[in-house]
C-alpha cells in the first residue's frame, strides 16, 4: 500500500535559519502530494500542495518541490520565524473519487528566538 | 475550499458515557472523513462517512463503538460510545470538495479527555 516517511524529529531551529523536513513517499500511480501544518491545540491546516511530477508547491516562505525520479516532497523556508513553531504533516492522496490519504508520522519545529 | 466547524471544541467525560461530535461544512462535499489523533501521534481514519447510508470504517473500527451519521452533504455526526479513557484523543472532521478531489480540509478537531 502507499506510505509516507517523514524526516524524525523534533526539529529545534534559531529564528532565521533554513529549514529542511525531508518527506518521501510510495505510491501506485500518480498521487497528488500535501504538506499540512498544525498549530499548538488546533487542527490541520493546509500548507502547500503538488499536484504532478515537477510542480512546485509554495504558501507562507515555504515550498516543496514533487520530485517523481527521487518520490520525494520536501519541505524547505529560506529564514524561519518564532511563529512557525508547528507540527508538520507529509501527505499524499491518489488521484481519485475514492481514495484515500496517507499521512506522515509529523515532524515537531521549534524555533528559538 | 471549505470551512469546516466542529462542536464541541473540547469535552471532559466520564468513563462510560458517550459524546456525539458535530461537523459543518460551508459547501457541499463528495467526500467527509473522520480521524483521530492520539496524543503526539499522527491521524489515523477511523470511517468515511457516506450520504444516506452506512459509513465505511477501517480495520479496528467498528460501528457499535463510532456510529457515524451523515444525513446531507454537509453535516455529519460522530459518536463516542461506552467511553474510556483510551479514548482520550482530538477527532477531526475532514472533506473532499466536490469536483476538488485531489484536495483534502480538516476541521479544527475536538479535543476529548475521558477520566
Amino acid at each position: 500500500g502507499d506510505s509516507v516517511t517523514q524526516m524524525e524529529g523534533p526539529v529545534t531551529l534559531s529564528e532565521e535559519a533554513f529549514l529542511t523536513i525531508n518527506c518521501t513517499y510510495t505510491a501506485t500511480g500518480y498521487p497528488s502530494l500535501f504538506w499540512y501544518v498544525q498549530y499548538p491545540g488546533e487542527g490541520l491546516q493546509l500548507l502547500l500542495k503538488a499536484t504532478k511530477a515537477d510542480d512546485k508547491g509554495s504558501n507562507k516562505g515555504f515550498e516543496a518541490t514533487y520530485r517523481k525520479e527521487t518520490t520525494s516532497f520536501h519541505l524547505e523556508k529560506g529564514s524561519v520565524q518564532v511563529s512557525d513553531s508547528a507540527v508538520y504533516f507529509c501527505a499524499l492522496r491518489p488521484n481519485t473519487n475514492a481514495g484515500k490519504s496517507t499521512f506522515g508520522d509529523g515532524t515537531t519545529l521549534t524555533v528559538k528566538p | 475550499s471549505a470551512v469546516i466547524s466542529q462542536k464541541p471544541s473540547r469535552d471532559i467525560c466520564q468513563r462510560g458515557t458517550s459524546l456525539t461530535i458535530q461537523c459543518q461544512v460551508d459547501s457541499q462535499v463528495t467526500m467527509m472523513f473522520w480521524y483521530r489523533q492520539q496524543p503526539g501521534q499522527s491521524l489515523t481514519l477511523i470511517a468515511t462517512a457516506n450520504q444516506g447510508s452506512e459509513a465505511t470504517y477501517e480495520s479496528g473500527f467498528v460501528i457499535d463503538k463510532f456510529p457515524i451519521s451523515r444525513p446531507n452533504l454537509t453535516f455529519s455526526t460522530l459518536t463516542v460510545s461506552n467511553m474510556s479513557p483510551e479514548d482520550s484523543s482530538i477527532y477531526l472532521c475532514s472533506v473532499v470538495p466536490t469536483g476538488g478531489y485531489e484536495t483534502q480540509y480538516f476541521g479544527p478537531g475536538t479535543r476529548l479527555l475521558v477520566l
